[in-house]
């Protein structure tokens, strides 16, 4: 089982639709989340940080962390088609210099 | 303030060549990392550096891989001598301290080994 498994899609809505995307793990001792968009030929960059469980909400953008059923989600409102794009998972057990482990991506294509 | 900036953006070699990428981080940024994204995955950390030491560099493969980081800025990974499998976006980022900041991606280099 791999420590992060993310759906790779791909997903494709219509314009003003809201869009969920999921990642599993399987390490318990993750505790930080974060949620990285990549766009073609370019690097990831970061949308939402997350410490442990909860919600986090930003303008569009809303993140949440279940840690019991381990199962981090993030959902898009409104979605635009500048949000197609790929989006990665990642997450890490608190310790200085613990590595971000990454899942695979899920590609999302948002329509006018 | 400027990005993480890589060079080349493409290379395209035969396998068995050797190949080196080069990154210059965020300016103040104490940690670099390089990672390597395989088409459908997402990205794999293979060094991390702390100024100009190592952090971590369990995933890198020694045998073919090497990475420096002279006076803690700017960074070298090589391949030598490269495989197939060594196909890839090879992905530097910056982050500013020790912790688990913000890290900061460059565009990234594309490897085709042929």
């Amino acid at each position: 089982q791999k420590e992060v498994e993310q759906d790779p899609g791909p997903l494709s809505v219509p314009e003003g639709a809201i869009v969920s995307l999921n990642c599993t793990y399987s390490n318990s001792a993750f505790q930080y989340f974060m949620w990285y968009r990549q766009y073609s030929r370019k690097g990831p960059e970061l949308l939402m940080y997350t410490y442990s469980s909860g919600n986090k909400e930003d303008g569009r953008f809303t993140a949440q962390v279940d840690k019991s059923s381990k199962y981090i989600s993030l959902f898009i409102r409104d979605s635009q088609p500048s949000d197609s794009a790929t989006y990665l998972c990642a997450m890490s057990a608190w310790q200085a210099g613990t590595a971000l482990i990454f899942g695979k991506g899920t590609t999302l294509s948002v329509s006018s | 303030e400027a990005g993480v900036a890589q060079s080349p953006r493409y290379k395209i070699i035969e396998k068995r060549q050797s190949v080196a990428f080069w990154c210059n981080p965020i300016s103040g940024h104490a940690t670099l990392y390089w990672y390597q994204q395989i088409l459908g995955q997402g990205p794999k950390l293979l060094i991390q550096f702390q100024n100009n030491g190592v952090v971590d560099d369990s995933q890198l493969p020694k045998d073919r891989f090497s990475a420096e980081r002279l006076k803690g800025v700017d960074s070298t990974l090589k391949i030598q001598p490269a495989k197939l499998e060594d196909s890839a976006v090879y992905l530097c980022a910056s982050s500013l301290g020790t912790g688990l900041g913000e890290q900061y991606f460059g565009p990234g280099t594309r490897l085709t080994v042929t």
